[in-house]
């Protein structure tokens, strides 16, 4: 079975360019979260979505960043315009309701 | 400027010997809880959850007490392996909230 397949798996790009992230959540799944890891912060919820609809974005750090799921089976995540300090690994996950969420390997990100 | 990052517990064991991760979660509210692996470059693997009115679970080599008392998680892992060396992490949150909040880790390492 394929599991949450985020795209790309590593990204370089220099600050103030745009940036997104991708996710195809598990088939059937209907919670999908987006996560920040880094060093000084540990694994953060930036943004979760319930059938496609944003449930809570608190985590969201600034407008800078945007996350959009326009259909049950994609979502971006998007930073513009992208700062160093974005540098971190991204990760998506998935869950049926409000069960075991299943993380994808990563897009390990590095602004310049 | 020198950056400071999270320090994490670290816990080293040999081979063939039996693992204890400890976790102090935050929330008396917090009803589920789950334990996370997380090996170099991937994404967070589930391992094993519990719900707050049972006290202890099984899995293969692994078990997770919850002492809600305290409210204290731990993962205890039989005959560990050298692929168990990881990071573990626990994580809390109340059934139909659908968020997880995540501690901050403690890394396992395994001499062969």
């Amino acid at each position: 079975d394929a599991g949450v397949i985020q795209s790309p798996r590593h990204e370089v790009t220099e600050m103030g360019q745009e940036v997104t992230l991708r996710c195809k959540p598990i088939s059937g799944h209907d919670y999908l979260f987006w996560y920040r890891q880094t060093m000084m912060r540990g694994l953060e919820l930036l943004i979760y979505f319930n059938n496609n609809v944003p449930i809570d974005d608190s985590g969201m750090p600034e407008d800078r960043f945007s996350a959009k799921m326009p259909n049950a089976s994609f979502s971006t995540l998007k930073i513009q315009p992208s700062e160093p300090r974005d540098s971190a690994v991204y990760f998506c996950a998935s869950s049926l309701q409000e069960n075991i969420q299943y993380f994808g390997a990563g897009t390990r990100l590095s602004v310049l | 400027g020198e950056s400071v990052g999270l320090h994490l517990p670290t816990l080293s064991v040999q081979e063939g010997d039996n693992s204890i991760i400890n976790c102090a979660y935050s929330n008396s509210a917090s009803d589920y809880f789950i334990w996370y692996k997380q090996e170099s470059g991937k994404g967070p693997q589930f391992i094993i959850d519990i719900r707050s009115n049972m006290d202890k679970r099984q899995g293969q080599r692994v078990t997770v007490l919850l002492n809600k008392t305290v409210k204290h998680l731990s993962l205890q892992i039989a005959a560990t392996q050298p692929g168990d060396s990881a990071v573990y992490f626990c994580a809390e949150t109340y059934l139909r909230y659908g968020k997880l909040t995540f501690g901050q880790g403690t890394i396992l390492t395994v001499h062969p």
